[in-house]
């Protein structure tokens, strides 16, 4: 039923830099931001990213956002042990007028 | 830190009416459109809708339309999430959030829907 499609799990070492894509349409990502979510077991999600790239108070800057056409990433640089978990992306979209969230990815730290 | 609390977990049974809550800690309930969101057991997040506190204007996910219905009740600070007949398919996590803001979501009520 989501409308984002992210690749199910990705795994790195401590200190490696691991990227999630979410890739989307021209309706939700080729036309609005992209928010990310991460979601620890048995916890509420928390937002990581807004507009696309931009860091709630907290986050550290080791966690970067982009996006290109219908397609977005999330990259977390200096991979710690703290960063497993699962994380959503999300964004507006225009055909649905709705919110639409990904499949998720979780994160494995090896 | 503006907080939105959400009421405790539920059981209910198949053709029941559930309703659960969203409570708004701070100051800033009309401003913001309250989302609810559902999670079930081991997937992905789904958006239900969203309600404008300010005049009760919904807006559904073509997905939950009919099954569900949100309200608020200003007087309390208060969004609710209601079910006028369950279906087992309605075990999940539920959040309310406002996504249009970087606040936390709310801690999430488990809704189990069982015969």
């Amino acid at each position: 039923q989501s409308v984002l499609t992210q690749t199910p799990s990705t795994s790195g070492t401590p200190g490696q830099r691991v990227t999630i894509y979410c890739s989307g349409s021209r309706s939700n990502i080729g036309s609005n931001t992209v928010n990310w979510y991460q979601q620890f077991p048995g916890m509420a999600p928390k937002l990581l990213l807004y507009n696309t790239n931009l860091r709630p108070s907290g986050v550290p800057d080791r966690f970067s956002g982009s996006k290109s056409g219908t397609s977005a990433s999330l990259a977390i640089s200096g991979l710690q042990s703290e960063d497993e978990a699962d994380y959503h992306c999300a964004a507006w979209d225009d055909r649905l007028n709705g919110y639409v969230f990904g499949t998720g990815t979780k994160v494995t730290v090896l | 830190e503006v907080q939105l609390v959400q009421s405790g977990a539920e059981v209910g049974k198949p053709g029941e009416s559930l309703r659960i809550s969203c409570q708004d800690s701070g100051y800033t309930f009309s401003k913001y459109w309250i989302t609810w969101v559902r999670q079930m057991p081991g997937k992905g997040l789904e958006w239900m809708g969203r309600i404008d506190p300010s005049d009760s204007y919904t807006n559904y996910s073509p997905s939950f339309e009919g099954h569900v219905t949100l309200s608020v009740d200003k007087s309390i600070s208060t969004a609710y999430l209601q079910w006028s007949s369950l279906k087992a398919s309605d075990t999940a996590m539920y959040y309310c959030a406002r996504l249009a803001t970087t606040e936390p979501w709310g801690q999430g009520t488990l809704v189990t829907v069982s015969s």
